[in-house]
């Protein structure tokens, strides 16, 4: 069955610091998908990758995809308080329009003011 | 735009009983997952409904969960006999039947089994 691992599992930064979390499949990635968690949420959705070599970014948030390696990974560019929180990243169980996702555990981030 | 609820937020119940967990997907999305997320495990898939298919029963621990999804919208996750280990939160999520599969989330019921 298909694995994600994360990298780091938990990050603490200062305000303003640049951070960037990894996510490395164990198979082939048919789709790879962001999501952000606060504590007692639920899952927010960030962004979805689904191409060789694709980034996409929302505000100070970029990810890229990198199939060859089975790779994806975020980065926050000059983060905020309001950055804080799990990032988990999460990948298409099938090679279909409609899909369970596979999940990481998770990447737990702190930013310090 | 109303997202997707789930009702109970919170279940306390005692070994042995049974629960049911509801859901209410976004109005015109046609796929609805569970899944379940716990400390040890992360977030699990468990079932998945996709219109009238038969669902996607793969990710179901024992025979003691299972699931309905009645007239293609409200979902229920029932667990029999239950036991400390299905204490988590329980997550739904929905999506449209095109546009990429971007699933949203609820915001869960957390069980905890005494």
């Amino acid at each position: 069955s298909q694995e994600l691992e994360q990298s780091p599992q938990s990050l603490i930064v200062q305000e303003g610091k640049n951070l960037t979390i990894n996510c490395t499949s164990s198979k082939t990635l048919y789709g790879l998908y962001w999501y952000k968690q606060k504590y007692g949420e639920g899952l927010i959705f960030l962004m979805m990758l689904q191409k060789g070599g694709e980034e996409k970014s929302h505000e100070k948030i970029t990810a890229k995809l990198d199939e060859k390696k089975q790779q994806s990974s975020l980065h926050i560019t000059a983060s905020q308080p309001s950055h804080a929180g799990i990032y988990l990243c999460g990948a298409a169980k099938y090679n279909s329009g409609n899909t369970p996702l596979v999940f990481g555990k998770g990447t737990r981030l702190s930013v310090i003011a | 735009g109303a997202g997707v609820s789930q009702s109970p937020s919170n279940k306390v119940t005692e070994k042995g009983k049974d629960v049911e967990l509801r859901c209410d997907p976004i109005s015109g999305h046609t796929a609805l997952y569970w899944y379940r997320q716990s400390l040890g495990q992360g977030l699990e898939f468990l079932i998945y409904f996709q219109g009238n298919s038969a669902p996607d029963k793969s990710g179901l621990p024992s025979d003691r969960f299972s699931a309905e999804r009645t007239g293609g919208s409200v979902s229920t996750l029932t667990i029999q006999r239950t036991q400390q280990e299905d204490s988590a939160v329980y997550l739904c999520a929905s999506s449209l039947s095109f546009g990429g599969n971007e699933q949203f989330f609820g915001p869960g019921t957390r069980l905890t089994v005494l």
